[in-house]
């Protein structure tokens, strides 16, 4: 059984950092380009980051690039989303993301299959 | 990037109605395209792809359509768990683009 489980949410004043995690399970961990796509409270789906199932290539939505970086350990079947520089706009639900298909995250057809049940960030004061 | 408009940003029927929701691009493309369910407290739920393929284990009473510019979710006969809210996601052009959701309420 697919599974991914978000971790490390949490209350981080302005300025702070948070890393999240993302464990995995039931599938071949490597083989698929993971996603962050994030969820302010009562608002729409944000894609935020993404990453190569070798992990040589990203991707940042414009809101994060140069604050957030992504990064993942295939011994360890585990996505991560280093976020550095918090800001109140960052406040959501972070949500760990699989692909239904092992292509690229740029790929057309790149749709998500699976998601993990989400890690609140509150950044607050 | 693509942008994606939903409408209506809600609706209210009843269990048994016929629902329609609509996703509009801001630029044209094939059927890359996906819908998901999101009920409170949870995470979204894949129900289409390529705008009209059936995601495994998803109700056949959900049916997705359209190309170019202008998409639909249909709910043939609406039940009590069909109560959510519904995102499109277009999966043309990177970076992939959401629309804002419609609200499917209890009449």
């Amino acid at each position: 059984e697919v599974q991914v489980l978000e971790s490390g949410g949490g209350l981080v004043q302005p300025g702070g950092s948070l890393r999240l995690s993302c464990a995995a399970s039931g599938f071949t961990f490597r083989s698929y380009a993971m996603s962050w796509v994030r969820q302010a409270p009562g608002k729409g789906l944000e894609y935020v980051s993404a990453i190569s199932g070798g992990g040589g290539s990203t991707y940042y939505a414009d809101s994060v690039k140069g604050r957030f970086t992504i990064s993942r350990d295939s011994s360890k079947n585990t996505l991560y989303l280093q976020m550095n520089s918090l800001r109140a706009e960052d406040t959501a639900i972070y949500y760990c993301a699989k692909p239904g298909s092992s292509i690229s995250f740029n790929t057309q057809g790149y749709y998500f299959d699976y998601w993990g049940q989400g890690t609140l960030v509150t950044v607050s004061s | 990037d693509i942008q994606m408009t939903q409408s209506p940003s809600s609706v209210s029927a009843s269990v048994g109605d016929r629902v329609t929701i609509t996703c509009r691009a801001s630029q044209g493309f094939s059927s890359w395209l996906a819908w998901y369910q999101q009920k409170p407290g949870k995470a979204p739920k894949l129900l289409i792809y390529a705008a009209s393929s059936l995601q495994s284990g998803v109700p056949s009473r959900f049916s997705g359509s359209g190309s170019g510019t202008d998409f639909t979710l249909t709910i043939s006969s609406l039940q009590p768990e069909d109560f959510a809210t519904y995102y499109c996601q277009q999966a043309n052009t990177f970076p992939w683009t959401f629309g804002q959701g419609t609200k499917v309420e209890i009449k």
